[in-house]
């Protein structure tokens, strides 16, 4: 499964909304109904972190401006105020079957 | 708190070994499946493998597939990630994940802080 995201360099002026998506070559909807897809953001210098699983439910601690939605093979993470600590590289990650694939990464800058 | 340390990174040369260990601390290390993924200087992250709560299964990327080997030692609270055959391309920092299933969620939930490899002669 091949995930591309665009776009791949998003520079976002502070209190904008931002938007990444991520397209898959295969579904990732399960028979159950759940999409897997997941969003994580690697902040500089740091490992990554879960922002979003299962295509639109927010990790525990991540701010409400984040939000996942789509479905199938396209999927969208939004911001809907850019913060100046949102800056990274933004990843789509497809759990659905191995060998688990990521998007090639979506690197927020501030203007 | 949970924690996953990686070591064993280091300089190594073209062609050989090295093994990785993952050092797990503040949850049931034997109730979750782990993963490696990988991120070359620069680029994007790349899964490499993954094992099950008891060691009886294991996936690889198949740019891995048959030179390294995934492995955890439920007693020790530690994974492994023995790798042979190495090569330029297989330079990255490493990085020991866990993945949490629930009824609910199911995420890679913790990372470790990455142990750089490098590949060179």
């Amino acid at each position: 499964i091949v995930l591309t995201q665009s776009p791949l360099s998003l520079p976002v002026i502070p209190g904008e909304p931002a938007s990444i998506s991520c397209r898959s070559t295969q579904t990732l909807l399960h028979s159950s109904g759940i999409n897997y897809l997941d969003w994580y953001l690697q902040k500089p210098g740091q490992s990554p972190r879960l922002l979003i699983y299962f295509g639109s439910n927010r990790a525990s601690g991540v701010p409400d401006r984040f939000s996942g939605s789509g479905s199938g093979t396209d999927f969208t993470l939004k911001i809907s105020r850019v913060e100046a600590e949102d800056v990274g590289v933004y990843y789509c990650m497809q759990p659905l079957q191995t060998p688990y694939t990521f998007g090639q990464g979506t690197k927020l800058e501030i203007k | 708190e949970v924690q996953l340390v990686e070591s064993g990174g280091g300089l190594v040369q073209p062609g050989g070994s090295l093994r990785l260990s993952c050092a797990a601390s503040g949850f049931t290390f034997s109730n979750y499946w782990m993963h490696w993924v990988r991120q070359a200087p620069g680029k994007g992250l790349v899964w490499i493998s993954r094992i099950n709560n008891d060691g009886s299964s294991t996936s690889y990327a198949d740019s891995v597939k048959g030179r390294f080997t995934i492995s955890r030692d439920n007693a020790k609270n530690t994974l492994y990630l023995q790798m042979s055959s190495l090569r330029a391309e297989d330079t990255a920092v490493y990085y020991c994940v866990r993945r949490s299933c629930t009824n609910s969620e199911c995420s890679f939930d913790y990372w470790g802080q990455g142990t750089l490899v490098t590949v060179s002669s």
